[in-house]
């Protein structure tokens, strides 16, 4: 079956400096979302890339999807303590018409004052 | 306001009983999903729904069941044959399968 892997699996950083994680899959995927959980809530959806060579920003996060098709990253400039989460990433491959997410197991940031 | 709502927030079930998880979302999604959310781990599937009066098994449905008989609500139950139900289940939807998913806020069960 399909493998997403991400790191780093946690991060500890002080307010103000940058984050960047990444997922790489053994498939090629058609969609990457990136997604932010807060503790006793659901996931919510950050950036969603759609082609190949995309870079998309929100604020002060950046994701591209990889020219391979097979990677992410997710970059969080000048982190503040709000940043605290876990972060996901999801790929899809869109067969039969109907796209399936794969999720990579979470990056959890912790950010210090 | 549009959203995806999810009850109770917190569930206990004992042994040998069957509980049903709600979720309800009035975004006009056609499609629906219920994920089991582990620590340390990724979401994983355990049925999903293109439509109403459809749904098909995800990758652990065993001990799951499902139905859709209205579009706005995909209830889950957990049934007895589910042996480690303990953990977060989170629902999402999706204009169709193509789109992105958002999610509810969960609901954690927990055996007593």
């Amino acid at each position: 079956g399909q493998q997403l892997n991400q790191s780093p699996q946690s991060m500890f950083i002080q307010e103000g400096e940058d984050v960047s994680m990444n997922c790489t899959s053994s498939s090629i995927f058609n969609t990457w979302l990136w997604y932010k959980q807060e503790p006793g809530e659901g996931p919510v959806l950050l950036i969603a890339l759609y082609k190949a060579g995309e870079l998309t920003s929100n604020g002060r996060l950046t994701a591209q999807f990889g020219i391979t098709r097979k990677d992410s990253f997710l970059n969080i400039s000048a982190s503040i303590p709000s940043d605290v989460g876990i972060y996901f990433c999801a790929g899809s491959i869109v067969t039969d018409s109907w796209g399936k997410l794969q999720f990579g197991a979470g990056t959890q940031v912790v950010v210090t004052p | 306001d549009g959203g995806i709502t999810q009850s109770p927030k917190y569930l206990f079930r004992k042994e040998g009983q069957n509980v049903t998880l709600s979720c309800e979302q009035n975004l006009n999604h056609d499609a629906m999903y219920w994920y089991r959310q582990d620590p340390g781990q990724g979401l994983r599937l355990i049925y999903y729904s293109q439509i109403v009066n459809d749904f098909q098994k995800g990758d652990i449905a065993e001990g799951y069941s499902v139905s859709r008989e209205k579009k706005e609500s995909f209830p889950l139950t957990v049934t007895s044959a589910q042996k480690n139900p303990t953990a977060f289940y989170l629902c999402a939807s999706a204009d169709n399968g193509n789109q992105p998913q958002h999610f509810g806020d969960g609901t954690r069960l927990s055996i007593l």
